[in-house]
């Protein structure tokens, strides 16, 4: 079975700055997805980015990239230019071949003004 | 394009109840799937529903159950409800679901379930 491992309950960051939420996942599947989701207070579940694993191009949104590191089994989320909208839980998801999404346990970001 | 939605937003049950959760999915999208959300245990896969059929199942006990309608619109419920059911429950949305692995799942807003 897949785990997803985040091993950072909380972080913070200052406003304007740069941080990065860890993750590594266990699999042995060749093909997967990887994806990061942001849980604000309001509790909807937002996808942020999206990985795939045959892709060794790490994935980019604007202000979110990720560092996917396919052989070490590492997949981190670099949040540049922090916004006060940025807090919130942060969630590292894995899908295999079954579909279902196997998730962490969350990072809680706190984004300091 | 409107999003997921699910109703209702929160919910208040006693023990021994039972309760049914809707989730309409974004339009177009065929594949329906639920998770329950708790601080104990995270975020869970209950089940997955495309075209009326239900093709993947968490490890839930039986008194989850869910059906998908020809609309695509899908509903959960919980039979004899515990303590332990108060959760979040979180529906997502898919093109294809478990027919094509790739497809990214997007999630409602979920419905809070209270069990006293």
């Amino acid at each position: 079975a897949q785990t997803v491992t985040q091993s950072q309950p909380e972080m913070s960051v200052q406003e304007a700055e740069t941080v990065t939420l860890s993750c590594t996942y266990d699999t042995s599947e060749s093909d997967y997805y990887l994806f990061w989701y942001k849980q604000p207070p309001s509790r909807q579940m937002i996808l942020v980015i999206r990985q795939e694993a045959y892709k060794q191009q790490n994935a980019t949104e604007n202000r979110f990239s990720v560092n996917f590191q396919k052989a070490a089994k590492s997949f981190s989320l670099k949040i540049s230019d922090s916004q006060l909208g940025d807090a919130a839980m942060y969630f590292c998801a894995y899908q295999g071949s079954n579909y279902k999404l196997t998730f962490g346990k969350g990072t809680l970001l706190t984004v300091n003004p | 394009k409107a999003g997921v939605t699910q109703t209702p937003r929160y919910l208040i049950k006693t023990r021994g109840q039972q309760v049914t959760l809707s989730c309409s999915p974004i339009s177009g999208h065929r594949s329906v799937s639920w998770y329950q959300q708790t601080p104990g245990q995270g975020l869970q896969f209950l089940f997955e529903y495309f075209s009326e059929t239900q093709r993947n199942k968490g490890n839930f006990p039986g008194r989850f159950s869910g059906r998908q309608f020809s609309n695509s619109r899908s509903e959960m419920n919980v039979s004899t409800l515990e303590l332990g059911d108060s959760a979040l429950y979180l529906c997502a949305s898919s093109l294809r679901g478990g027919l094509s692995s790739t497809d990214t799942q997007y999630f409602g807003p979920g419905t809070r379930l209270t069990v006293l």
